[in-house]
């Protein structure tokens, strides 16, 4: 079963920061907080991943709490193209995804 | 990042009989492959776990029979669905890597349509 708890949906005017939360209150030390989007009918894209520290890379940035029980994706700047399902996930090292609900991120002009 | 290729994107076939999907890792190994199935409106549900040069392990529920997977090499797998039925339409997606701190990477998808 999925660790993970998401807001069903969300709207982000294009060109403003989407901001995705994610709580995961029973994670453990060794695991790490995932997000991957997919648009429709195409297969999971991975966006980030972190462990404690905030992370940033050319697509997004991930704010994980002090305590680890939740982690926020930003999109600095969306797009509509950045409309899609949001999945964030909790994994240990190697182990298989286990994808819940996701958040549908609609991105409107 | 690394690329993962699926293979057909989409298949349509008669009830009762097999279709094979192909998953590759083109641009490095993996020992361990994932299969997923996705129904319309739905998240991405795991089927089985797919080790090279060893059984396939399946999650709860799956049909081991029916979903028939072979890892022969460190860059395919193959899920061949047998005795396909309607309801066995669905969105099938494999994915690879996602070892030691790094990410997984997945397949376009295939669209199997049961008539």
């Amino acid at each position: 079963d999925a660790k993970t708890t998401q807001p069903p949906s969300m709207d982000c005017a294009e060109g403003r920061a989407a901001n995705l939360p994610c709580n995961h209150s029973t994670i453990s030390g060794n695991e790490y907080v995932y997000w991957y989007r997919q648009i429709h009918s195409q297969g999971p894209q991975y966006i980030i991943h972190g462990l404690k520290n905030n992370e940033t890379n050319e697509m997004a940035s991930l704010i994980i709490t002090e305590d680890r029980k939740s982690s926020t994706l930003i999109l600095p700047h969306a797009t509509l193209r950045d409309t899609a399902v949001y999945y964030c996930i909790v994994r240990e090292w190697g182990n298989k995804l286990v994808f819940g609900a996701g958040t549908i991120l609609r991105v409107k002009s | 990042g690394a690329v993962v290729s699926q293979h057909p994107s989409w298949v349509i076939c008669k009830s009762g009989t097999s279709v094979k999907i192909e998953c590759r890792s083109l641009d490095f190994q993996a020992t361990t492959m994932f299969w997923y199935r996705q129904f319309p409106k739905q998240s991405l549900m795991l089927m089985a776990t797919s080790n090279e040069g060893s059984k396939a392990t399946y999650e709860q529920g799956v049909e081991k029979d029916k979903f028939l997977i072979n890892h022969a090499s460190l860059t395919l797998s193959t899920l061949t669905v047998t005795s396909a039925h309607p309801e066995d339409s669905s969105f099938y997606i494999c994915s690879a890597g996602g070892g030691k701190n790094t990410e997984a990477f997945f397949g376009q998808g295939t669209r199997l349509t049961v008539v």
